[in-house]
C-alpha cells in the first residue's frame, strides 16, 4: 500500500463546480499535512496547510480526520485558473526530513 | 529574492556520462533536499540534508551522490548516468518550523539516452 493515497483523477469540471479530492495516508505518527499545488512543468507551491478542526482560504476548505487518516481538499466556484495538479503531502516529524508525497490529482475546468 | 535556484533546467545526457545538478538558496533555511518526480509516481525524496555538512539517504538514493558543503548551495551527481533516470528533479528547502512549508527550486528536466 502506498503511505499517501489520491483520487487518480482527472477530474474535468464546468466553471463555477464545486469539486472535492480525497487523500488517505497509512503512517498513524504523520504530524503535519499539506496541499500543494503543480501546474504543469512547473514545481509544486503550497496552496495550504491542513489543521486538525478545519480550514479555509477563500474558496477552498481543507479538512483532516486523524482517525479515519484522511484529508480532504473542497474547491468551490472553480475557476479557469484552478486547472493544476493537487498534490497531498504528509510530513511524519515536526522538523521535517519525511515529507511524503502523494501521486497528485489533475482538475481541469473547463469553460 | 530568488528563494530556490536550480541549474540547468534542461540538460541531455548519453549513458555513463556524469554531471552535476546544482541547486542554491538564498532563504537561510537549514534543511535542503533533491525529490525526482516520474510519471504517475509522484514526487520521491532521492537525498536530503538537514543542515550544513550533513546528508541523509532517501526513498531512492541509489546512483546519485550529493554535498552540502555551505548553507545556501546542495548539490546532486549522477555519476554515471542511467536510462532509468531520466526524470524531473526538483530541489527544495523547508522553514524547519512547525509548519514545515517547502519551497521547491523550478526543476532541471533530464534525458539519459
Amino acid at each position: 500500500r502506498k503511505e499517501v493515497e489520491q483520487d487518480p483523477g482527472p477530474f474535468n469540471v464546468p466553471e463555477g463546480a464545486t469539486v472535492a479530492f480525497n487523500c488517505t495516508y497509512s503512517n498513524s505518527a504523520s504530524q503535519s499535512f499539506f496541499w500543494y499545488r503543480q501546474d504543469c512543468r512547473k514545481e509544486p507551491k503550497l496552496l495550504m496547510s491542513v489543521y486538525s478542526s478545519g480550514n479555509e482560504d477563500g474558496r477552498f476548505t481543507a479538512q483532516l480526520n486523524r482517525a479515519s487518516q484522511y484529508i480532504s481538499l473542497l474547491i468551490r466556484d472553480s475557476k479557469l485558473s484552478d486547472s493544476a495538479t493537487y498534490l497531498c503531502v504528509v510530513n511524519q516529524k515536526n522538523y521535517g526530513q519525511n515529507f511524503v508525497f502523494g501521486p497528485g490529482t489533475r482538475l481541469s475546468v473547463l469553460p | 529574492n530568488a528563494g530556490v535556484t536550480q541549474t540547468p533546467k534542461f540538460q541531455v545526457l548519453k549513458t555513463g556520462q556524469s554531471m552535476t545538478l546544482q541547486c542554491a538558496q538564498d532563504m537561510n533555511h537549514n534543511s535542503m533536499y533533491w525529490y525526482r518526480q516520474d510519471p504517475g509516481m509522484g514526487l520521491r525524496l532521492i537525498y536530503y540534508s538537514a543542515s550544513e555538512g550533513t546528508t541523509d539517504k532517501g526513498e531512492v538514493p541509489n546512483g546519485y551522490n550529493v554535498s552540502r558543503l555551505n548553507k545556501r548551495e546542495f548539490s546532486l551527481r549522477l555519476e554515471s548516468a542511467a536510462p532509468s533516470q531520466t526524470s524531473v528533479y526538483f530541489c527544495a528547502n523547508t522553514t524547519g518550523t512547525a509548519k514545515n512549508i517547502q519551497y521547491f527550486g523550478a526543476g532541471t528536466r533530464l534525458s539519459v539516452l
